[in-house]
């Protein structure tokens, strides 16, 4: 199946400062991909949806002037995290999905990313 | 989104069949019933998905009932390496996103 990477694996910054997290997808084009955010014990929850070469559509509830993200190309989305604070460690997970593929086409998820603020 | 349920927990035995509930009353007739499993600190990993006839792959069968408003995901042997959190999502056709719901959380008994 096709491959989703996410760098860095793991990432303990300090509080307010900025970490940022890149989703590729390795053998196949995205021109959406999707940043999901999991706490502990819960499930996924979807933050917003990446759209190549446009803005991106973020759920209800998500600062986007917090969790910028950008989609420059059809491999590559990134998701920072700016002024982070302890509240925002969490486990975040990036999906992609094949353009190529029909209208149910599989989504790949990456194997996410695990954010410590101190 | 169509809600799904599913119980909170299942446990099962080492190479026993293993048959995971979902019940989704308000499915509507554009709603594809998707599977997705989560082994732990991993992202979550494609299982199956179908529309009105049950599905095989290598992984696992997928029961869909006939009024759709259920479906099972079926593990033919489990080893212990299908213990995981599964879910079941409605996805509308066309629709972008997949939106999670609880799971369950599967434990296989060696």
């Amino acid at each position: 199946g096709a491959v989703v990477s996410q760098h860095p694996s793991w990432v303990i910054c300090k509080s307010g400062t900025s970490v940022k997290i890149e989703c590729r997808s390795l053998d196949f084009q995205a021109t959406t991909m999707f940043w999901y955010r999991q706490f502990p014990k819960q499930s996924l929850m979807l933050m917003a949806t990446s759209n190549e070469g446009s803005k991106a559509t973020y759920e209800q509830g998500v600062e986007k002037d917090k969790f910028l993200i950008n989609h420059a190309s059809l491999t590559l989305s990134t998701l920072t995290v700016t002024s982070a604070h302890p509240e925002d460690s969490s486990f975040y997970i990036c999906s992609a999905r094949d353009q190529v593929a029909g209208a149910q086409e599989t989504q790949y998820f990456g194997p996410g990313t695990r954010l410590l603020v101190l | 989104d169509a809600k799904t349920t599913q119980p909170n927990s299942m446990e099962s035995n080492e190479e026993e069949p293993v048959h995971l509930p979902c019940n989704h009353s308000t499915i509507s007739g554009t709603d594809y019933i998707h599977w997705y499993r989560q082994l732990p600190s991993q992202g979550p990993e494609y299982v199956i998905h179908g529309l009105t006839s049950n599905v095989n792959n290598r992984m696992a069968s997928l029961a869909i009932a006939e009024d759709r408003k259920s479906s099972t995901l079926i593990l033919h042997r489990a080893t212990l390496r299908d213990a995981a959190v599964y879910y079941c999502i409605l996805r509308q056709r066309g629709a972008q996103k997949l939106v999670f719901g609880q799971g369950t959380r599967l434990t296989i008994n060696p």
